[in-house]
């Protein structure tokens, strides 16, 4: 049973719009949240993360929703730009555990058309 | 600052042999780990330290062995590769258990 569901495999967004990237978990226990970027033949790079007493965290063009009632979260990127184009991964946290407790989730490949 | 390090960046083994995934990192992590990535799935956990001289079972650990051989290093260990391995493995560090994984490039292996 997938515990966190990343539901749109792809998503093309057009340069300088808006990228929403969703994910849904099932265990109420999860209390952080992570994004990871990843390119083509390089390992995920760290992102964004979200405590699960926050509804939002901003960094720059990036920021994180949570929405623990509806178990959901999203990545927001504005503007999108080229390098964006990339396969973006989910990740949730036990309550209490650390990295070995992390869930990933498929995967969704952003992709920017200029 | 090389980061995470991963040797070889390929191989193709024959179903039963045998190989060692290497891993290095010069962050001065305490925590490591080994994840391997199949088409359509995320990263799924093989075996994980948490710190020098522990390891631990992860997700998906059949298979495999691991030796947290001092701070730096971490290897696995495929003793009978079989073809359900072939798989994109990546070794990854954090700084503490709860902290963001910084990943190497991956290993793309091959098993015929």
């Amino acid at each position: 049973d997938q515990q966190v569901k990343q539901n749109s495999p792809s998503l093309s967004v057009q340069e300088g719009r808006i990228s929403i990237l969703n994910c849904d978990y099932t265990n109420s226990m999860f209390d952080y949240f992570l994004w990871y970027k990843k390119y083509p033949a390089e390992g995920p790079t760290f992102l964004i993360s979200i405590s699960s007493i926050k509804d939002k965290n901003e960094d720059g063009r990036f920021t994180v929703f949570l929405n623990k009632s509806a178990k959901h979260l999203s990545l927001h990127i504005v503007p999108s730009q080229p390098g964006d184009s990339a396969v973006y991964f989910c990740a949730a946290s036990l309550s209490g555990g650390g990295a070995d407790g992390l869930t990933f989730g498929k995967g969704t490949h952003l992709i920017i058309q200029p | 600052n090389a980061g995470v390090t991963q040797t070889p960046k390929f191989q193709v083994l024959k179903t039963g042999q045998s190989m060692t995934l290497q891993c290095a990192q010069d962050m001065n992590h305490n925590s490591m780990y080994w994840y391997r990535q199949d088409p359509g799935m995320g990263l799924r956990l093989i075996y994980y330290s948490a710190s020098e001289g522990t390891t631990d079972k992860g997700e998906v650990p059949n298979g495999y062995n691991v030796s947290r051989l001092n701070k730096r290093e971490f290897s696995l260990r495929l003793e009978s590769a079989a073809p359900s391995q072939t798989s994109v493995y990546f070794c990854a560090s954090s700084e503490a258990r709860v902290s963001p994984l910084h990943f190497g490039n991956g290993t793309r292996l091959t098993v015929t």
